[in-house]
């Protein structure tokens, strides 16, 4: 079964600064894919970024960057140059792929993240 | 533009009560997901469906239904059967690949259910 664990409840962090949101994950299969959504307190989810496993370089959008170390089973979010606006929770998810090619995700518990002035 | 709809967005139900939950999405996904959440929690998947007429179980599915009559739509049914109910409830649809493509998840707005 695969697991995604976050261990940060909640984090802190000033505009402008940098923050790493950490998250590991634990499956036995080859092929598979990361994302990362952020949940405003509107409820929506919104993709942010995703990383497949075989990829070889770590994904970026944006200001957002994966952080993606296989032997660690790791894949972190660093959100660069914090704005207010990205005050959120952050969900870290694993999918596995379904027979007939649907998608699960597994998400892990989530990170509150807030942005100081 | 292209998205999914969920409603109602706020719901109330007495204990003993059946309620369904609608969800439309104009995206011609051919996949529908139904998820959970809870409080401090993640999401937990409930139901999804790959094609028309096809669905499977979740995690949790105990204690909800679900029905695909038509690719755009993906109703729940949360039975009387279903123990702790008020939940935030989420839809979701994707396309099918079995590539290893992101194959990324689209989310409706929610429905927040509370059993009074």
């Amino acid at each position: 079964a695969q697991k995604i664990t976050q261990t940060q409840p909640g984090m802190f962090v000033q505009e402008k600064e940098a923050v790493t949101l950490d998250c590991t994950y634990d499956t036995s299969d080859q092929s598979y894919g990361l994302f990362w959504y952020k949940q405003p307190s509107s409820g929506e989810m919104i993709f942010l970024i995703y990383q497949g496993s075989y990829d070889e370089q770590n994904a970026t959008e944006g200001r957002y960057s994966l952080n993606f170390q296989k032997a660690r089973k790791s894949a972190n979010l660093v959100i660069s140059a914090s704005q207010l606006g990205d005050s959120a929770m952050y969900f870290c998810a694993m999918r596995e792929i379904l027979t007939g090619g649907g998608n699960k995700l597994t998400f892990g518990t989530g990170t509150q993240l807030k942005v100081e002035l | 533009d292209g998205g999914i709809t969920q409603s109602p967005k706020y719901l109330f139900r007495k204990e003993g009560q059946n309620v369904t939950l609608s969800c439309e999405q104009n995206l011609n996904h051919d996949a529908m997901y139904w998820y959970r959440q809870d409080p401090g929690q993640g999401l937990r998947l409930i139901y999804y469906s790959q094609i028309v007429n096809d669905f499977q179980k979740g995690d949790i599915a105990e204690g909800y239904s679900v029905s695909r009559e038509k690719k755009e739509s993906f109703p729940l049914t949360v039975t009387s059967a279903q123990k702790n109910p008020t939940a935030f409830y989420l839809c979701a649809s994707s396309i099918q690949g079995r590539g290893s493509g992101a194959n990324v998840l689209t989310f409706g707005a929610g429905s927040r259910l509370t059993v009074l």
